[in-house]
Formats: C-alpha cells, sequence, structure tokens
C-alpha cells in the first residue's frame, strides 16, 4: 500500500535555530498538506499546496513557515527561527483528485525545540 | 470560519460495550471523513460519508451522516482493546482544507 514518508522521525533543535521537515507524498497524489499536533491535543491545519502553489494557510503559518515542492517529488516544511512553542509533532498528507479515499498521513515528525 | 464540534472528548468503556461519538456542524457539509489515531501514530482514513442519510459499516463499526447533512455519528458495537485511541470526524473547507474535529478519546479496559 503507497505511503507518505516522512523525515526524520525526531528532531532537536536549539530555540532560533532553522529546520526543515520532509515528505515525500505518494506519487500520483496532487493535494499536500501540513499539520501539527501538540501533544493530546487537536490536529492543526498549518498549509495545502496544490499545482505547486500555497492554496490555504492558517494563521498559524506566519513568515517563519515556508513549504517547497523542490524536485516533483518531496514536500518540505521549513521554520525559520523556531520557538519554544513550535515543539509538536508535524504530519504531512497527500491526497488524490477526489476524496473518496481520504488523506494518506506519514507517520510524522517530533519536533522539540529547546 | 467553519466548525465542527465533536462529543464526548473522552470515553471510558468496559471491553465488550458500545461505543458513539458524534460530529456536529452549523453548516450543510458536502462531505465528512472519519480518521483513527492511535496513541503516539498518525491519524488513518476510515471512511468518507457524502449522501443524506448514509450508512456504511466496516465490521463493527457503523458511520453515519444526518438527513440535514449536518451530523454525523460512528458507533462501534462490542467495543475490543484494539479500537482504542482518538476518532476525528473531518470536514473539507475551501480549497480542501481539512477541518477537524477535537476528537473523542477511547480507552476499553480489557
Amino acid at each position: 500500500e503507497p505511503e507518505v514518508t516522512q523525515t526524520p522521525s525526531h528532531q532537536v533543535t536549539q530555540m532560533g535555530q532553522e529546520v526543515i521537515l520532509r515528505c515525500v507524498p505518494i506519487s500520483n497524489h496532487l493535494y499536500f498538506y501540513w499539520y501539527r499536533q501538540i501533544l493530546g491535543q487537536k490536529v492543526e491545519f498549518l498549509v495545502s499546496f496544490y499545482n505547486n502553489e500555497i492554496s490555504e494557510k492558517s494563521e498559524i503559518f506566519d513568515d517563519q513557515f515556508s513549504v517547497e515542492r523542490p524536485d516533483g517529488s518531496n514536500f518540505t516544511l521549513k521554520i525559520r527561527s523556531t520557538k519554544l512553542e513550535d515543539s509538536a509533532m508535524y504530519f504531512c498528507a497527500s491526497g488524490g483528485q477526489g476524496t473518496v479515499y481520504g488523506y494518506t498521513f506519514g507517520s510524522g515528525t517530533r519536533l522539540t525545540v529547546v | 470560519g467553519q466548525q465542527v464540534m465533536q462529543i464526548p472528548q473522552y470515553q471510558h468503556v468496559q471491553e465488550g460495550e458500545d461505543f458513539t461519538t458524534y460530529c456536529n456542524s452549523s453548516t450543510t457539509l458536502s462531505n465528512i471523513q472519519w480518521y483513527k489515531q492511535r496513541p503516539g501514530g498518525h491519524p488513518v482514513f476510515l471512511i468518507q460519508l457524502v449522501k443524506s442519510g448514509e450508512v456504511k459499516k466496516q465490521k463493527r463499526l457503523t458511520f453515519q451522516f444526518g438527513e440535514a447533512k449536518k451530523n454525523s455519528s460512528l458507533h462501534i458495537t462490542a467495543t475490543q482493546t484494539t479500537d482504542v485511541g482518538t476518532y476525528f470526524c473531518v470536514i473539507s473547507g475551501n480549497n480542501r482544507k481539512l477541518i477537524w474535529g477535537l476528537g473523542t478519546s477511547l480507552a476499553v479496559n480489557p
């Protein structure tokens, strides 16, 4: 069964440092998302990406965040200057043209900012 | 903005008991999806409901979409310890943005 792959599984970084979270979505999917989940809390939408551009972003997704699809297979989330409150599990998800099969999530990257 | 309310937030049952979680929206929905997240895991798609009054079953799980397409429920018959996790209802906003309920965390006592 096709999978969404995320690396690294765990990242520890110092406050103020830049981090790049990587995702390889399912190859024939067209819609890509980043979500985050603070431990035990709801899943929060960050950004959606379609046709090589951002289609929607949340208020969380400020100037410190950016996304790229640099080579047609990878989908990255960059946080320029991490804050303590950025500590969370970050999930990448992808979806096909239709929604009947839902969206496939990666296993997540646990980001810890110290 | 568009929101979906999900209740209860937590449910603790004895193995073999039934379990139901409910989602409500103030607006008519085009569809609703359900996901399950095991502790420490990632959300996994369970099902999508599209039609008014639709009922779908997956083994012991029964999903229902209300007649007015404003509410939905997930019912698990005779829970097992493998059912433990958080169940989320998810609706689609503009540009296929997914809007998540808070989830219902299910604990099952063996």
